[in-house]
């Protein structure tokens, strides 16, 4: 059964900073992997698909890379802002019926 | 705008009281979904559409029913509603096989005391 781990669960930095979250995942036959974002009681938002023959795709500061063999995503944001805070879901698809699999999220916090 | 839309988007109710939150796309999408959200369990799929008339259970389906007579509507239905349902509801959509990925709707905040 695919399970989805996300690294860490929790970060705090200081407005600008670049930073990376991880993503990583136990069975490497996807069909794509999604970023979402969440804010507090809110829905999903998508941010970036990977379909599982790229290598990444790039939204504004958003950088989301796969290493679909090695069973890793990361999301890279640049020049990190306050409004960037909220809760950042990775969630993997197998194609067809099979729904998403998620990870438990990473819960960002910019400081200003 | 493409969007998923869901009612209500709280939702206050006892124990056993037959309800129903709708679920409606305008893109199109043959594929429908809903998920529950959990503090430390994440999002888990509820049941699912590929079709019209054509629905299946996904990881956690006690206690909830779905249909679909529409392609554009997919409503969640808990005949009796317990208060481990108390949960964030999430409906969904996509069309599997082309690159743009699940939209989801905003949420229905469900409390079952």
């Amino acid at each position: 059964k695919q399970e989805v781990t996300q690294i860490p669960a929790a970060l705090s930095v200081p407005e600008g900073e670049n930073l990376v979250l991880n993503c990583s995942f136990t069975d490497s036959a996807i069909y794509n992997l999604q970023w979402f974002r969440q804010d507090p009681g809110k829905g999903l938002t998508s941010l970036l698909l990977i379909q599982s023959s790229q290598r990444e795709q790039t939204s504004g500061r958003l950088n989301a890379s796969l290493d679909k063999s090695s069973g890793r995503s990361t999301l890279y944001i640049a020049a990190s802002q306050p409004g960037d805070s909220a809760t950042y879901l990775c969630a993997v698809h197998r194609g067809g019926a099979d729904g998403l699999t998620f990870g438990k999220g990473t819960h960002l916090i910019i400081q200003p | 705008e493409a969007q998923v839309t869901q009612n209500p988007r709280y939702l206050i109710t006892v124990t056993g009281k037959k309800l129903t939150v709708t679920c409606s796309q305008n893109m199109n999408h043959e594929y429908m979904s809903w998920y529950r959200q959990d503090p430390g369990l994440g999002l888990r799929q509820i049941y699912y559409s590929m079709n019209v008339e054509v629905t299946d259970k996904g990881d956690v389906p006690e206690g909830y029913k779905v249909s679909r007579k529409e392609k554009r509507n997919f409503p969640l239905i808990l005949e009796s509603p317990s208060p481990n349902q108390t949960s964030l509801y999430f409906c969904a959509s996509s069309d599997p096989w082309t690159s743009y990925g699940y939209t989801f709707g905003s949420g229905t905040r469900l409390t079952v005391v």
